[in-house]
């Protein structure tokens, strides 16, 4: 079992390009989370999906839009970067809909915004 | 912000030592998960502890927790170099869909 993959592993962009960033899971999770890590500012949560066909906004959703694909798969997207947007982006997914399992994570995309 | 707070945010301790973390948090939980972050990583499920227990093991893991200060503690045992990392409370939050992370402590095992 992969666990959760993400793509990219890097990526610099110019302010106002877009992207997406894709994340993958092999586990059946149901649950699937796209988080920010900033430095001094723990994870934040951007959207995440308690299953297939539903989305609903974290913490700091703007500037960002998911897509639920399958189960397997859940995408951001940046539609017009901006430096703001300088971070490492996390992937998870846990076994419900609720969140108390364990939550399983992708190694990271680090993204600069220039 | 829902976010915990870490205590301390970074600590540096020789092999064999023990090192003692904490987490504070503000609202009622239904449990209380440790994760750990090696640099570069993704982060890695330690231990979760519900919110009627008040402690857990697990091999050189200990964690307590004290719903009534809202506060939790992971304490790692005959440390290793292996054991540096970046170590996070997260919160999973009564009606909340989502777990809180706080900000973290930089544990730091000098061989």
């Amino acid at each position: 079992n992969a666990g959760v993959t993400q793509t990219p592993k890097f990526q610099v962009l110019k302010t106002g390009q877009s992207m997406t960033l894709q994340c993958a899971q092999d586990m059946n999770h149901n649950s699937m989370y796209w988080y920010r890590q900033d430095p001094g500012m723990g994870l934040r949560l951007i959207y995440y999906s308690a299953s297939e066909g539903t989305t609903d906004k974290g913490e700091v959703p703007n500037g960002y839009n998911v897509s639920r694909l399958n189960k397997r798969e859940f995408s951001l997207r940046l539609e017009s970067a901006a430096p703001s947007q300088t971070s490492v982006y996390f992937c998870a997914s846990s076994g419900s809909g609720r969140s108390y399992n364990e939550q399983f994570f992708g190694p990271g995309t680090r993204l600069t915004v220039l | 912000s829902q976010q915990g707070e870490e205590d301390p945010q970074a600590l540096s301790i020789q092999e064999g030592e023990n090192a003692t973390m904490n987490c504070s948090y503000k609202t009622s939980i239904n449990n209380l998960q440790w994760y750990r972050q090696n640099s570069g990583r993704g982060l890695v499920h330690l231990i979760l502890i519900r919110s009627n227990e008040r402690e857990k093991h697990s091999g050189r893991l200990r964690v307590t927790l004290d719903t009534s200060k809202k506060s939790s503690s992971l304490l790692i045992t005959a440390s290793r170099a292996a054991d540096t990392a970046s170590y996070f409370c997260a919160t999973d939050e009564t009606g909340a869909n989502n777990l809180f992370f706080g900000t973290g402590t930089r544990l730091t095992v000098i061989p």
